[in-house]
Parts: C-alpha cells; structure tokens; sequence
C-alpha cells in the first residue's frame, strides 16, 4: 500500500518563527505536489515538484523533493498568522492516481 | 476561486437516504476527481473520471458511485447513507488527469448524515 506519511501531525508556534514540515514514503513519485487547506475550503496548490534533488521557492516558503523522489520538505521563513492552516502532500507514482498526506496542521499565533 | 464548482455546499440528511452531489470542473479539463475528507480519515481518493469514462478507483465504497455527462460535468451518487458517510466532498478536475497535472479543488459539499 504506498502511503505519504507527513510529520509533524500539528505545529502551533509564535508569528516570526521558522517551521519545516516533512513529507515521506517508501514509494518514489514522479511528481509531488504541495496544497494548503483552510476551514471549510478546498485544497490549494502551492507547488509542484517533478525533479529529485529540486527546490522551488514561492515568497518565504521553500519547498524540497529529495533526490530519490520519495520525500520532500517544506520550510516557511518567519511564520506570519496568515500561514495557518492545514499543508498538505500528494504524491504521483506515474499512475492515475494521487496520494495523499494526512497532512500538517499549522498554527501561528500572532 | 479555482473554477470548479460544487453543489450543493451543505446538505443535511438522514441514514437510509440518497444523495447526488454535483461537479462543474474548470473549463477544459477532462479529468474530474472525486475525495472524501472527515477529521479520522483525511483527504481519501474515492474516484477519477477521463472524459466521461472511469479511470482510477481508490477507496470508494459499494453504495457510493459517480459518473461523468458528456459536458463533463460529474455527480457522486451516495446512497443507504449511514452517520459516518458524514463528511466533506470534494471534486477537483485537471486537464488531463497524467502525472503531475495540477489538481485544482472546489469548496466542497459539507455532508451531514442525522
């Protein structure tokens, strides 16, 4: 069964900290994919990431996919309460369907 | 707004009933996905549809299905509903439903099961 495990499960920390937030399987993924989710809202994408070893940064978050493609990372510079919410990873492993993580649960209090 | 839209947004029922949730994916894309979210299970991939025809099946139970009309638009059908059927629906459509086509959400259909 592939699994996305991400960790941590919940994250509450001060506005202006920095947070890494981590994606991982055993399985390798052709692309990877990164959503944040607010209450009662869908999924957004952030990022997508196709290459192992590639690094994409979108204003003061940097995401990773590993170099074996089967992890990935997610690190935000100076948390801001406007990033509260809930991260999640989707893998790909070339088939039609999209994996999911449970996801990460943001909190950053002002 | 990612351009897929979702009916209805709230709906309440009792166990034993059916409902249909509906789809309107973004203009142009022929893949319509649909996942079920509730706070135990996470974001669980029920069904994706290609241009009218099903082309992956993830954890979607019997008493579920779904379908796409020939304008794309797509219905999830969940009947004989039961209290932990209770949960959000989303349904996301890419253009091609390959891999690493972005999947874009809609808002979802809150579903509560009395």
């Amino acid at each position: 069964t592939q699994l996305l495990e991400q960790s941590p499960q919940f994250l509450s920390i001060q506005e202006g900290e920095n947070l890494t937030v981590y994606c991982n399987s055993s399985s390798v993924f052709s692309s990877l994919q990164w959503y944040r989710q607010e209450p009662g809202e869908g999924p957004v994408l952030l990022v997508t990431v196709v290459t192992g070893g590639e690094v994409k940064k979108l204003k003061r978050l940097t995401f990773q996919f590993g170099d074996a493609r089967k992890d990935s990372s997610l690190h935000i510079t100076a948390a801001q309460p406007g990033d509260t919410g809930l991260y999640l990873c989707a893998g790909n492993t070339g088939g039609f369907k999209t994996i999911f993580g449970a996801g990460t649960r943001l909190f950053v209090k002002a | 707004d990612s351009g897929v839209t979702q009916t209805p947004k709230h709906l309440i029922t009792a166990t034993g009933q059916r409902v249909t949730l509906r789809c309107s994916p973004r203009s142009g894309d022929l893949s319509v996905y649909w996942y079920q979210q509730s706070l135990d299970q996470g974001l669980q991939f029920l069904i994706q549809y290609y241009n009218g025809e099903e082309r992956a099946k993830g954890n979607i139970l019997e008493r579920f299905s779904a379908q796409q009309f020939p304008d794309l638009h797509s219905e999830l059908n969940l009947s004989s509903l039961e209290l932990g059927d209770s949960a959000l629906y989303f349904c996301a459509s890419s253009p091609r439903g390959q891999t690493g086509n972005t999947i874009y959400f809609g808002e979802g259909s809150w579903l509560t099961v009395v």
